[in-house]
């Protein structure tokens, strides 16, 4: 059965600083990886989509990886600023659905 | 731009009341699915659909049902609302598996009491 697990579950840093959001899963037959933002009481705004072919995807500040072999993701955050602030989810997709971990909820202070 | 639109942002309903929730995208979607969310729970899918008129269960469609009569068009059913189903509820949409992605609406608050 596909677990997805994602630490830290929050982290609080000062603005300026470079992220790094790990997302690790269990069973690597899966279409792709998508990482999700998620403010308070709001829906889920994708971010990123990484097909199970590709290694990494950018969108500006943003920079996503994956490695299907040891079952891991990384979503990268340069220069965090306070607007960055949310919850992150990342999600593999598998036949039929979408297995989301739990999140990370970050904290970015000016 | 792909838009998810959900019929309500916050909803409180009786027990034993039956409660709809409307879900409306405007990309000719084929997929579209529901979600809730919970705290420590995350994310977990009730219900989706690959065409109109068809649906498929999720990993918690238990006190659920679902509607699907137009390609734009998905509907959560409560038949008879209890307190456990108080939760975000997501609706969410894509053009396929694989490669594409899955666009969400804003979510609908219920409260059940």
């Amino acid at each position: 059965k596909q677990e997805v697990t994602q630490i830290p579950a929050a982290l609080s840093v000062p603005e300026g600083e470079n992220l790094v959001l790990n997302c690790s899963f269990t069973d690597s037959a899966i279409y792709n990886l998508q990482w999700f933002r998620q403010d308070p009481g709001k829906g889920l705004t994708s971010l990123l989509l990484i097909q199970s072919s590709q290694r990494e995807q950018t969108s500006g500040r943003l920079n996503a990886s994956l490695d299907k072999s040891s079952g891991r993701s990384t979503l990268y955050i340069a220069a965090s600023q306070p607007g960055d602030s949310a919850t992150y989810l990342c999600a593999v997709e598998v036949p039929d659905k979408l297995i989301f971990g739990t999140g990370t909820r970050l904290q970015v202070f000016p | 731009d792909v838009k998810v639109t959900q019929s309500s942002r916050y909803l409180v309903k009786r027990t034993g009341e039956k409660v709809f929730l409307e879900c409306v995208q405007d990309m000719d979607h084929e997929n579209m699915f529901w979600y809730r969310q919970d705290p420590g729970l995350g994310l977990r899918l009730i219900y989706f659909s690959y065409d109109v008129k068809m649906k498929e269960k999720g990993d918690i469609p238990e006190g659920y049902s679902v509607s699907r009569e137009k390609k734009e068009r998905f509907s959560l059913i409560l038949e008879s609302a209890s307190t456990n189903q108080t939760s975000m509820y997501l609706c969410a949409s894509s053009p396929g598996q694989g490669a594409y992605e899955q666009y969400f609406g804003p979510g609908t608050r219920l409260t059940v009491t």
